[in-house]
């Protein structure tokens, strides 16, 4: 079953805002990834952060973790048409065992 | 990163068939895969765990009867779709762990007509 939650379920921004997706879990985590899937194609894997870090970057993409509220952000800065696409996060548990999905973010950038 | 294909990239099949699914980790061993189904605009649904020479670990709800899964290498699994009906097309992805990180394969686009 899936764990995660996302907020907000789809969102629509003109090219060059920032884009902010948030992903809340249930269970205590080993790591939490973020990942990007195109219409029908495979997953690309964005950025891991694990459970004693609070922020990573990655080029446009900052991900912050706050393990207390058991919730973590994806910032996309300076968005681009080519950003658009459904943004999913993934929790993998404390035995780094299992990979659970939330129900992802579908954001679209406007030209 | 490490690498999994999966195989094939779509296929089409008559109601009543069966249908093989393979998951290959090409460059590292892996122990355990997941296999994972995802319906349009949805996220992905874990079906379960496939364990190397072992049986697989069905998560609720999923028939382990028709979906069979074999894990008879450490490079290798496969999930066979048995008398596939069209309420089973879908897009089917495996995973494999390596370290800490989980690396998908492509997917699976099914079909049943």
């Amino acid at each position: 079953s899936q764990q995660g939650e996302e907020d907000p379920q789809a969102l629509s921004i003109q090219e060059g805002e920032n884009a902010t997706m948030n992903c809340s879990y249930k269970t205590s985590i080993n790591n939490l990834q973020w990942y990007r899937q195109n219409s029908g194609r495979g997953l690309v894997h964005l950025i891991l952060i694990r459970s004693n870090e609070r922020e990573k970057h990655s080029g446009r993409l900052r991900v912050t973790l706050d393990t207390s509220k058991k919730s973590s952000s994806l910032l996309i800065t300076a968005s681009r048409a080519a950003d658009t696409a459904s943004y999913f996060c993934a929790t993998s548990n404390t035995g780094g065992f299992k990979t659970i999905f939330g129900a992802g973010t579908r954001l679209f950038v406007k030209a | 990163g490490a690498v999994v294909s999966q195989h094939p990239s779509w296929v089409i099949c008559k109601s009543g068939t069966s249908v093989k699914i393979e998951c290959r980790s090409l460059d590292f061993q892996a122990t355990t895969m997941f296999w994972y189904r995802q319906f349009p605009k949805q996220s992905l649904m874990l079906m379960a765990t496939s364990n190397e020479g072992s049986k697989a670990t069905y998560e609720q709800g999923v028939e382990k009867d028709k979906f069979l899964i074999n894990h008879a290498s450490l490079t290798l699994s496969t999930l066979t779709v048995t008398s596939a009906h069209p309420e089973d097309s879908s897009f089917y992805i495996c995973s494999a762990k390596a370290r800490t990180e989980a690396f998908f394969g492509q997917g699976t686009r099914l079909t049943v007509v």
